[in-house]
């Protein structure tokens, strides 16, 4: 089965420019997250979604940050401008809880690498 | 505050040998309690998860202990191999109402050498 897929897998952009991070959760999956890595901070929540509507956004830095998620197989998170201090890496992940016992594991992409010069 | 502190920060072991890794959190309300591994360059992989009402859970060669009380846990590796070496995420969760949170540790990285 495929799992989440995420792209970019890398991205270097100049400061001020407008970055796009997409994700496909896997099939059948009714919670999406977006997380933010970091060495300092660790991983740390952005907002997360229940089928597809935003229900925690409280993560989110600023208003420079958004997400969407037009239906259940693609979101986006969405910088812009982007700033040096946004450079992380940013992972997706999903599960499926619906009708199961609670505590669900998450399935994570790969991240993808953002690089803010 | 919640938090969760895990120690140690890095861990080098040879081959073959056990080890164990600690977290210690202050998390309320608390609602379970998870350990993922995360290789270099890959997203976090689901360990175990356990409940309050669960003080041990294995996954292979992966058993995860909990201590409700002393608000403990620690992941003990049996064992170990090369593939082994990653770093190791402790990860409570707590849920109020509908809201739910995930308070991530900041991890111990294990190198497990020949």
């Amino acid at each position: 089965d495929a799992g989440v897929i995420q792209s970019p897998r890398h991205e270097v952009t100049e400061m001020g420019q407008e970055v796009t991070l997409r994700c496909k959760p896997i099939s059948g999956h009714d919670y999406l997250f977006w997380y933010r890595q970091t060495m300092m901070r660790g991983l740390e929540l952005l907002i997360y979604f229940n089928n597809n509507v935003p229900i925690d956004d409280s993560g989110m830095p600023e208003d420079r940050f958004s997400a969407k998620m037009p239906n259940a197989s693609f979101s986006t998170l969405k910088i812009q401008p982007s700033e040096p201090r946004d450079s992380a890496v940013y992972f997706c992940a999903s599960s499926l809880e619906a009708g199961r016992p609670s505590n669900q594991p998450q399935h994570f992409g790969d991240g993808t690498r953002l690089s803010i010069l | 505050k919640n938090q969760v502190e895990q120690s140690p920060q890095s861990l080098i072991i040879l081959e073959g040998k056990n080890c164990t890794l600690q977290c210690n959190y202050t998390v309320s309300p608390f609602s379970n309690l998870r350990w993922y591994k995360q290789d270099t360059g890959r997203g976090p992989v689901s360990l175990t998860i356990m409940t309050f009402s669960e003080n041990t859970k294995s996954n292979g060669r992966y058993t995860a202990t909990l201590d409700a009380d002393t608000k403990q846990s620690s992941l003990h590796i049996t064992a170990s191999q090369l593939s082994d070496s990653a770093s190791y995420i402790c990860v409570v969760g707590s849920k109020r109402g509908n809201n739910r949170k995930l308070i991530w540790g900041l991890g111990t990285s294990l190198a497990v050498n020949p």
